[in-house]
């Protein structure tokens, strides 16, 4: 295994603009779960992914959020209109199946200027 | 709701010294739970889980944390710390997910833990 990637590592952004965030899974790993870390604080739940299907999104998922998983492998985290309340530490995790763990990928971490 | 609870958000101990990490959960499912690790910039580690079975699980580099169901409580040991075990420690239980999977980790805000030399 290669481990779970995310790309890009660090990103600087001014408010309002819109970014995006890409996860590759470990291969074969069919669950793909998002977190977001502030400073100081554990991860927070997202959303997650059984394949292409996005099975539960938490309420931190305002409607700038959107994440897809077209074809089952990698995934995008996009934030439209950033705020400043938006940086963080957003983080990539897989799954072989849901009954397995949760493996974590490096992070992106946003800061929103 | 699951929640977490992780006691001293930072705890010192001099190298070789026993190290422990505190963490109480609240579950209305009978929990799996976990412990990550950590470093500077970097992703979480799992250490160790509990899912079903012995409720002393070991982990990697010498940890081991016994789950007591009475106590609610999830408890992170290492006999002797060593200065690379710096880092910040994170205690998860599992939400119950779809189709009775696990569904996302709940975490605790963590402990960051400092060794001396």
């Amino acid at each position: 295994d290669t481990g779970v990637s995310q790309d890009p590592r660090h990103k600087i952004t001014k408010r309002g603009q819109n970014v995006t965030f890409r996860c590759d899974p470990i291969s074969e790993h069919n669950r793909l779960y998002w977190y977001r870390q502030t400073l100081g604080q554990g991860p927070e739940f997202l959303t997650y992914f059984q394949n292409e299907a996005q099975l539960e999104k938490s309420r931190l998922l305002s409607d700038r959020f959107s994440a897809e998983r077209p074809k089952g492998s990698f995934s995008t985290l996009e934030i439209q209109r950033t705020e400043q309340g938006d940086s963080a530490m957003y983080l990539c995790a897989s799954s072989r199946t849901g009954w397995e763990t949760q493996y974590f990928g490096p992070g992106t971490r946003l800061l929103v200027l | 709701a699951q929640s977490v609870t992780q006691l001293g958000s930072h705890v010192s101990v001099s190298e070789g010294a026993l190290v422990l990490l505190r963490c109480n959960y609240s579950s209305s499912v009978p929990p799996y739970l976990f412990w990550y690790v950590q470093y500077p910039n970097q992703g979480l580690q799992l250490l160790l889980k509990y899912t079903t079975g012995a409720t002393l699980v070991k982990g990697i580099n010498g940890f081991e944390a016994e789950f007591k169901k009475s106590e609610t409580s999830f408890h992170l040991t290492k006999p002797s710390a060593h200065m690379s075990d710096a880092a910040e420690y994170f205690c998860a239980v599992s939400e119950e997910g779809y189709g009775g999977s696990q569904g996302n980790l709940i975490f605790g805000k963590g402990t960051k833990l400092s060794v001396k030399p």
